[in-house]
């Protein structure tokens, strides 16, 4: 079976732009999971999407958005960008029943660097 | 909100050493799953604990679950350098709006041959 797929895989940008950055989660999942990874932060949770729907969203501002598609796939949305937003940003999917022992199934990244 | 403590943050060693690394909280979780990340690639699932007292074994790694369900530990026999990369612990809050998978900053773990 296919892994959860993220694009792209490198993005260069500068401050004040936006990035949209894209995942396919595993056929049959229906949940998808953005994630954080900055130098020394660890995984910091971003937003959780389910059946098209945002459930739950971590302690970022407005700027970070996105959404969910009919086929589950996702996008993740940061405006008006800061150098701090540099990052490796994980997206995960996962089968929402029984959610909290699933195992979340992680894409490779986008590293996103702002100049 | 709810944190939690890895240690050691780092940590290098020989091939054939035991290792244990430490993940800590003062928050209960419903369950505490265990990640490993290799260079470039996304964290990758090695265990999940929901009982309190919980032990697992995979081959040479061993999972035990706290208790309280507040910490939890992963001890490597005989370390290969195969071992090697970022250890991450991550818990489910045990219910409320809230719901999500908080992670640890993780451990990084070097095994030399």
């Amino acid at each position: 079976e296919a892994g959860v797929t993220q694009s792209p895989t490198h993005l260069i940008k500068t401050r004040g732009q936006q990035a949209t950055l894209r995942c396919s989660p595993i056929s049959g999942h229906t949940s998808v999971y953005w994630y954080q990874q900055a130098l020394g932060l660890g995984l910091q949770f971003l937003l959780w999407y389910d059946e098209g729907e945002e459930r739950n969203r971590g302690n970022f501002p407005p700027r970070f958005s996105g959404r969910q598609f009919p086929n589950y796939s996702s996008e993740l949305n940061v405006n008006a960008l800061e150098l701090e937003d540099s990052a490796l940003y994980l997206c995960a999917s996962s089968s929402f029943l029984g959610l909290s022992n699933q195992p979340q199934h992680f894409g490779d990244g986008t590293r996103l660097s702002i100049l | 909100t709810q944190l939690l403590e890895q240690s050691p943050q780092f940590l290098s060693i020989q091939e054939g050493e035991n290792l244990t690394v430490y993940c800590n909280s003062s928050s209960v979780f419903s369950s505490l799953q265990w990640y490993r990340q290799e260079p470039g690639e996304g964290p990758v699932l090695l265990v999940t604990v929901v009982t309190g007292g919980e032990v697992k074994k995979l081959k040479r790694l061993t999972f035990q679950f706290g208790d309280a369900r507040k910490d939890s530990s992963l001890h490597i026999t005989a370390a290969q350098p195969g071992d090697t990369g970022l250890y991450l612990c991550a818990g489910w809050n045990s219910g409320g709006s809230n719901y999500k998978l908080t992670f640890g900053k993780g451990t990084l773990l070097t095994v030399n041959p």
